[in-house]
């Protein structure tokens, strides 16, 4: 079995300051896990992905994320946020093939100006 | 050179009508998946083919029937639609295998709303 949980349906964040979006995970085998995000009125894009390899993870548009076993964590962050950024962002794991994908709730990232 | 694309984007209908959503990839993927993600933006997974072959029929309601004509299409029906199949439907594609070396990739979504 497995689940996922994102610790915080919204975040507001100030552009230039830090991003951190957090999310727990539970899993019966090592998972693989995934950040999307899905801008408004658009399909869900890939940021990152992690297995068993680096427990530090980059994606794209500066994003990372650090797997952290002994906390069953796979938090987001950003070093400075930018308002291109806010968007919904959703925590994905799986100990399999993409068929069996389960997805947070979501967080919803708001940049202030 | 969009990768998976949907049509129509937009979908207003009333209910008991029939009505169908679109989907094609030209990614060369041999999976197709349709999700429908509510007004709480919680995403659930309705159905998954393999080359033309339902692989995955979560519990839904018997007016969904997924149509793969070949692998690079996954059509939804539906039918005597109901306030309740208010959402955004969501197809995506991946190779079959695991998800690290083959995540999907989902299109833009339909926004159906029933009236």
């Amino acid at each position: 079995a497995q689940s996922v949980t994102q610790l915080d349906s919204h975040v507001s964040v100030s552009e230039g300051t830090p991003v951190l979006l957090r999310c727990n995970y539970s899993s019966s085998y090592s998972p693989s896990l995934f950040w999307y995000v899905q801008h408004p009125n658009k399909g869900l894009q890939l940021l990152l992905k992690y297995t068993s390899a680096a427990t530090l993870v980059k994606g794209i548009n500066g994003f990372e994320a650090e797997f952290k076993k002994s906390e069953t964590s796979f938090h987001l962050t950003k070093p400075s946020a930018h308002m291109s950024d806010a968007a919904e962002y959703f925590c994905v794991v799986t100990t399999g093939s993409a068929r069996q994908l389960t997805f947070g709730s979501g967080t919803q990232l708001t940049v202030l100006p | 050179d969009t990768a998976v694309s949907q049509t129509p984007k937009y979908l207003v209908t009333q209910m008991g009508n029939d009505k169908s959503i679109k989907c094609e990839q030209n990614l060369g993927h041999d999976t197709m998946y349709w999700y429908k993600q509510d007004s709480k933006k919680f995403l659930k997974i309705m159905f998954s083919y393999n080359n033309k072959e339902l692989i995955i029929n979560e519990t839904v309601p018997n007016r969904f029937s997924p149509k793969s004509p070949d692998k690079a299409h996954l059509n939804l029906h539906i039918n005597s639609l109901e306030l309740g199949d208010s959402a955004v439907y969501f197809c995506a594609s991946s190779q079959v295998g695991d998800a690290y070396n083959s995540p999907l990739h989902f299109g833009n979504g339909t926004r159906l709303t029933v009236t």
